[in-house]
This record gives C-alpha cells, sequence and structure tokens, in this order.
C-alpha cells in the first residue's frame, strides 16, 4: 500500500532564516506528489506539484521542493520564511491513473519573530 | 483558477438533529467531488467520492447511512450529516476535480472547509 510520511509533526523556526519540511513515501511505482498548504479553518492550498521531468520543482510563495527517487523522498524548502508561513503543510501523493491522493500527517510550521 | 466553494462555514447542531453541507464547483463542472474529514491537529481523512449521477463510493469504515452524499449535478455535491452526535463534530473538506484543467492528473481543488459542532 502507498503511504506518505511527513517525519515532523512541527518545525519551529526564526523569521527569515531558512526551513525544510521533510516527505518521504512508499510506492512501487512512480507517483505524483505535491505540496498543500492550509491555513487555520481554511481549505487546503496547491504550493506545487512534481509530475515528471526536471526534479527541482518551483511554487507559490518562494517554496521549492525536490523529488528523489533513490530517497522517495520530496522535500519543501524556503531560504527565507515570513510570518506569513506560519500553516499547516501537507504532502501528498497519487499514482498515475490514480484517483484518491493520499496525504500525509502534516507538518506544523511555527514561524516565530 | 478554479473556485471550490462550501456552505455553510461553520454550523452548530443539536445532537439528533441532521446537518447539510454544501459544495460548489464555482466555474467548472465536477463529475467527480470528494469528502474529507479532518481533526484537530490531524490530515485528511478520505470519506467518499462523489460522482455525479451515481452513488457515492465510501472508504472503509465511513457509515453511509450516516453520511449521506448526493452528487445532484455537475456543480454540485451535498453532505449529510444525519442524526448529528458529538463525536461527529469536525472540519469536513470537499474537493473536486476539473477534467477541463488541461492537465494530468486533473487539478484538485479544494473547498475552504465547514466546521461542524454537534452540542
Amino acid at each position: 500500500a502507498q503511504s506518505v510520511t511527513q517525519l515532523d509533526s512541527q518545525v519551529p523556526v526564526f523569521e527569515e532564516a531558512p526551513v525544510e519540511l521533510r516527505c518521504n513515501y512508499s510506492s512501487s511505482v512512480s507517483v505524483y506528489l505535491f505540496w498543500y498548504v492550509q491555513y487555520p479553518n481554511q481549505g487546503l492550498q496547491l504550493l506545487l506539484k512534481y509530475l515528471s521531468g526536471s526534479t527541482l520543482v518551483k511554487g507559490i510563495n518562494g517554496f521549492e521542493a525536490e523529488f528523489n527517487k533513490s530517497q522517495t523522498s520530496f522535500h519543501l524548502r524556503k531560504p527565507s520564511v515570513h510570518i506569513s508561513d506560519t500553516a499547516e503543510y501537507f504532502c501528498a501523493a497519487l499514482p498515475p491513473g490514480g484517483f484518491k491522493t493520499i496525504f500525509g500527517a502534516g507538518t506544523r510550521l511555527f514561524v516565530k519573530a | 483558477g478554479a473556485v471550490v466553494s462550501q456552505h455553510p462555514s461553520w454550523v452548530i447542531c443539536k445532537s439528533g438533529t441532521s446537518v447539510k453541507i454544501e459544495c460548489r464547483s464555482l466555474d467548472f463542472q465536477a463529475t467527480t467531488m470528494f469528502w474529507y474529514r479532518q481533526f484537530p491537529k490531524q490530515s485528511l481523512m478520505l470519506m467518499a467520492t462523489s460522482n455525479e449521477g451515481s452513488k457515492a463510493t465510501y472508504e472503509q469504515g465511513v457509515e453511509k447511512d450516516k453520511f449521506l452524499i448526493n452528487h445532484a449535478s455537475l456543480t454540485l455535491s451535498t453532505l449529510t450529516v444525519t442524526s448529528a452526535h458529538p463525536e461527529d463534530s469536525s472540519f469536513y473538506i470537499c474537493s473536486a476535480r476539473d477534467p477541463a484543467s488541461g492537465s494530468t492528473p486533473f487539478e484538485q481543488y479544494f473547498g475552504p472547509g465547514t466546521r461542524l459542532t454537534v452540542t
């Protein structure tokens, strides 16, 4: 069965510092990978996605992620975070031709002044 | 981008009553919508897949008689929580795929969620 693991439940970081949110997936086949952000009491917003091609994917709000097939990872990074980046971040996977998106447990990013 | 709306954004109801939550795709037609449930500080749990014009497909462990789903048109799906109890209190999120998005897989858009509190 496919699964998505987000290794950190919470990541506190100071404003303007870099951050990496870790995500690993398990799948015997290729998958599409996504990162979503959820602000309090809101739905999910797509940050970026990896479908194929270049392993470095750039998204909105200055975020980027790198697909590493050998390590089955898709870590999210931002070189300098802002207070407004405080939110819940979800990594997700979808097998090609599949229907159901599989979500990780989420990582709470807390940016401190 | 495409927009998915939910109504109401929050609702408080008494135990034993039923509550209906609407999910609409505002600027695209969605043959398939998804209903998720999210507990505090947890991930999204897929409850069911709603298919326009046919019965919903429920995930294992989700009571279909408890959570009634109706996908009456290409832009509207409803989730009715019947005989609600306090343990049904949760954040319910719907999403829809846009088959005309031109991308593969189809883009998935999420509604803003509905906070249900059962007293």
